[in-house]
């Protein structure tokens, strides 16, 4: 069974970078044949999806947010992270990692994590 | 850029009743390429139909898809008690490559 869990700072300042990493267990990141994707969800609201990255190193971006994020693959660690610079108020958000599995549907997510940008 | 329009954005119903919960596309969409989520409060969304149609594993025969073109339906035939959440719909493919509807939340009338 994939297991999906996000990690970093809850609490981010205005105009910092938002980084956050998803470790994966029970399956492998480099044995190919998946996309690993981060969406996030503003309080209150739906789902915006955010990039994804194949453990190759290719990635994705919603154009909405690509002049400031970053998606990156540690095949070693079986983990991915997400970078957003410049960030402010907009971005307080729970981010989620997943799978994104058959017909690139998300499949396994992670429980998700509460950042908020705030001084 | 391909939006999804859900409706209703709210549906009050009682256990044991049809739910019908509309996704409409602002272009058309792969029928190979639009799945359904479900998303109770405080959880993850969870993935209930994928490819327009077909139910992801363990998704209860309650649940079930259809639609093509620019009108997807998901529909739940008797709702249980813990069908009461918020329901997204998605679709992969153009730019962005990855959108979700609104949402409907589906409520204990």
């Amino acid at each position: 069974q994939v297991q999906l869990q996000e990690s970093g700072p809850g609490l981010v300042k205005p105009s910092q970078t938002l980084s956050l990493t998803c470790t994966v267990s029970g399956g492998s990141i480099s044995s190919g044949g998946y996309y690993w994707s981060w969406i996030r969800q503003h309080p209150g609201k739906g789902l915006e999806w955010i990039g994804y990255i194949y453990y190759s190193g290719s990635t994705y971006y919603n154009p909405s947010l690509k002049s400031r994020v970053t998606i990156s693959v540690d095949t070693s660690k079986n983990q991915f992270s997400l970078k957003l610079s410049s960030v402010t108020a907009a971005d307080t958000a729970v981010y989620y990692c997943a799978r994104v599995g058959r017909s690139r549907t998300f499949d396994y997510w992670g429980q998700g994590t509460l950042v908020t940008v705030s001084s | 850029e391909i939006v999804l329009t859900q409706s209703p954005g709210t549906l009050s119903l009682s256990p044991g009743e049809r739910a019908t919960l509309s996704c409409r596309a602002s272009q058309s969409v792969s029928s190979s390429y639009l799945a359904w989520y479900q998303q109770k409060p405080g959880q993850a969304p969870r993935l209930l139909i994928y490819g327009a149609s077909s139910r992801a594993t363990g998704i209860p025969d309650r649940f079930s898809g259809s639609g093509s073109g620019t009108d997807f339906t998901l529909t739940i035939s008797r709702l249980e008690p813990e069908d009461f959440a918020v329901y997204y719909c998605q679709q992969y493919g153009s730019s962005p490559l990855v959108t979700f509807g609104p949402g409907t939340k589906v409520d204990i009338k």
